[in-house]
């Protein structure tokens, strides 16, 4: 099956900081892929769906200049969290569509637990 | 609005066990899918089942199947021959316009 690589797992940073994190899809092109924040026993939150070569659509309450989005190829995109604040750990999953039809075909990368201290 | 609601928070059954999770959802469209996704202590999620609402029959993966109820908009899944493994959390989603809307999640404990 398809494969989707997130790095890093894990990354712990000191508050003001910016954290890249990095979403690959391996053996495909994906056309469109997911950001997602989960908290603590939650479930996801969508925070915004990227296109390649296009700004990513943010959903409401997610501040786009504090979440980075860039999809610059059809494998890979990166969400850049700036001037990092402890309210801002969490765990972020990406998603990345093998389909137009983003639902069909979805595959999850497997995460990254961001600790801001 | 659109919503998906899992009204188990959390689920503990015996090993080798048959185990139904149940999920509703909200919706006036008539042509979307459904799925049932699973998130163990590793929080890689992983698809377990997919179904497509214009299929009347209902999706079945290996030990995985739902029971779609369209009319009553309830997607519940089962689980047979419970295994160890299959302690996670499980979280319903819909597909709206290509979102997924996601349930809160029920976690599955499986004993030995």
């Amino acid at each position: 099956g398809a494969v989707v690589s997130q790095h890093p797992s894990r990354v712990i940073c000191k508050s003001g900081t910016s954290v890249k994190i990095e979403c690959r899809s391996l053996d495909f092109q994906a056309t469109t892929m997911f950001w997602y924040r989960q908290f603590p026993k939650k479930s996801l939150m969508l925070m915004a769906t990227s296109n390649e070569g296009s700004k990513a659509t943010y959903e409401q309450g997610v501040e786009k200049d504090k979440f980075l989005i860039n999809h610059a190829s059809l494998t890979l995109s990166t969400l850049t969290v700036t001037s990092a604040h402890p309210e801002d750990s969490s765990f972020y999953i990406c998603s990345a569509s093998l389909l137009q039809q983003a639902n069909e075909k979805l595959f999850f990368g497997s995460g990254t637990q961001l600790s801001v201290l | 609005a659109q919503t998906v609601t899992q009204s188990q928070p959390e689920m503990s059954v015996q090993e080798a066990e048959t185990v139904t999770l149940s999920c509703t959802y909200d919706t006036s469209e008539n042509n979307y899918y459904l799925f049932w996704y699973k998130q163990p202590p590793s929080r890689q999620m992983i698809l377990v089942i997919r179904q497509e609402a214009y299929k009347q029959q209902n999706a079945t993966e290996n030990r995985f199947s739902v029971n779609f109820q369209k009319a009553a908009k309830s997607f519940s899944l089962k689980i047979s021959d419970s295994q160890l493994g299959d302690t996670a959390m499980y979280f319903c989603a819909f597909d709206s316009n290509y979102q997924l809307i996601w349930g809160a999640g029920t976690k599955l404990i499986i004993k030995p």
